[in-house]
């Protein structure tokens, strides 16, 4: 079975700091796929980035990017230059059979 | 092009009442998915349709039940309500859900709130 750990409940970060939020899978498939999403306190799920299991680069988006290491079976993401706007709710996910598996997620507050 | 949009944003419903849900996808996207987001229990799988099928469904009662239409527009339905079920529940659609490298893209969610 597939499965996401996201082990950091909290996170606070000052402002203009970078910032690496931890994402670790578990899978049998030798294809899949590993996403990360935003959610601000109004609730609506923001795609950030992705990552394909044979991706030879690390994704890069913006300030956006993800430290994707398979042989540890880790996707961390990467925020550069934080800013008071990045506070909120972190998802790392991977696609199975029709559907989004869910980390718990992480809650980032930036601080000025 | 429009984002996934979902009706309405904020419902206040009492127990023992049902609810409809609705959601439309991006133009052009097929595959349309449920998702239920609670404090307690997090993002859980409601269940997902192309075609006007369902190809998967979560571990959810009886009591929630979807449909899609010809035009990919989606309604999910709660009958019975419960406490419970107050929740964000979350649409998303990508082109045709196959690929395991398919983006899903989420509407802005309705909030449910049962008294």
């Amino acid at each position: 079975a597939q499965k996401i750990t996201q082990t950091q409940p909290g996170m606070f970060v000052q402002e203009k700091e970078a910032v690496t939020l931890d994402c670790t899978y578990d899978t049998s498939d030798p294809s899949y796929g590993l996403f990360w999403y935003k959610q601000p306190s109004s609730g609506e799920m923001i795609f950030l980035i992705y990552q394909g299991s044979y991706d030879q680069q690390n994704a890069t988006e913006g300030r956006y990017s993800l430290n994707f290491q398979k042989a540890r079976k880790s996707a961390n993401l990467v925020i550069s230059a934080s800013q008071l706007g990045d506070s909120a709710m972190y998802f790392c996910a991977m696609r199975g059979n029709y559907q989004l598996i869910w980390g718990a997620g992480t809650k980032l507050i930036i601080k000025p | 092009k429009a984002g996934v949009t979902q009706t309405p944003r904020y419902l206040i419903k009492t127990r023992g009442q049902q609810v409809t849900l609705s959601c439309s996808p991006i133009s052009g996207h097929r595959s349309v998915s449920w998702y239920q987001q609670t404090p307690g229990q997090g993002l859980q799988f409601l269940f997902e349709y192309f075609s006007e099928t369902q190809r998967n469904k979560g571990n959810f009662p009886g009591r929630f039940s979807g449909r899609q239409f010809s035009n990919s527009r989606s309604e999910m339905n709660v009958s019975t309500l419960e406490l419970g079920d107050s929740a964000l529940y979350l649409c998303a659609s990508s082109l045709d859900g196959t690929s395991d490298q398919e983006t899903q893209y989420f509407g802005p969610g309705t909030r449910l709130l049962v008294l």
